[in-house]
């Protein structure tokens, strides 16, 4: 079936630096990709989202990467801050459903 | 701006009791409603859809039910709860201009006992 899957459960960093959260997909007819952030005990919160027409997208301190060759999507975050630990999912369209599909998550832990 | 709530937030329940969850959009009109199940330290897992009052989908099979009375209005609801029901329910909207993007409630943490 139709999966999204987490390279990384876990991912912990140092406060100051830049984090990589990676996600596959399997989907390849999926035309739209998301990233929330969910912090503990919340709904899920929108970060950025990118369309298959596009390989790179940039927000405040968020860069998302599609990479459709190898069905792969990365989110990045420069200077993390401790406000950045949260569970971090990825999310795809897939084809004709329109509903969307959400990986297992990863949790960012900031270190101080 | 459109709002979403859902309550209550925490519920503590028998097995063998009934559920209702209920969640209500502001502020926006037809939106495509849904409901999500969350088990610790897991990924979503879409229960229902629904496109419309009275239209409701159901991603797959098991204890849980769901309605939409009303526009805005969308419940979930079981006659009888079992152990494995306990989670971290979601409601969301999405417009009908179909951005993609989902709109997420607070979440109502259920636990059976």
């Amino acid at each position: 079936g139709e999966s999204v899957g987490l390279h990384l459960p876990t991912l912990s960093v140092q406060e100051g630096d830049n984090s990589i959260i990676n996600c596959a997909y399997s989907n390849s007819a999926s035309d739209y990709f998301i990233w929330y952030k969910q912090e503990s005990g919340k709904g899920p919160q929108f970060i950025i989202d990118i369309r298959s027409n596009m390989d790179k997208r940039q927000g405040q301190r968020v860069t998302v990467l599609l990479n459709k060759t190898v069905k792969h999507l990365s989110l990045q975050i420069a200077a993390t801050q401790p406000g950045d630990s949260a569970v971090y999912f990825c999310a795809y369209r897939g084809g004709a459903t329109n509903k969307l599909i959400f990986g297992t998550g990863t949790l960012l832990a900031v270190q101080p | 701006s459109q709002t979403i709530h859902q309550w209550p937030a925490t519920l503590v329940q028998p097995v063998g009791s009934p559920l209702s969850l209920e969640c209500t959009v502001e502020g926006t009109s037809n939106p495509n409603l849904y409901w999500y199940r969350q088990a610790a330290g897991r990924g979503l897992q879409l229960l229902f859809y629904s496109v419309g009052i009275g239209q409701i989908s159901s991603e797959v099979p098991q204890n849980l039910s769901a309605s939409r009375p009303q526009d805005r209005q969308f419940i979930l609801s079981s006659k009888k709860l079992l152990l494995s029901d306990s989670g971290f329910y979601l409601c969301a909207w999405r417009g009908r201009q179909n951005t993609g993007e989902l709109f997420f409630g607070e979440g109502s943490r259920l636990t059976v006992l």
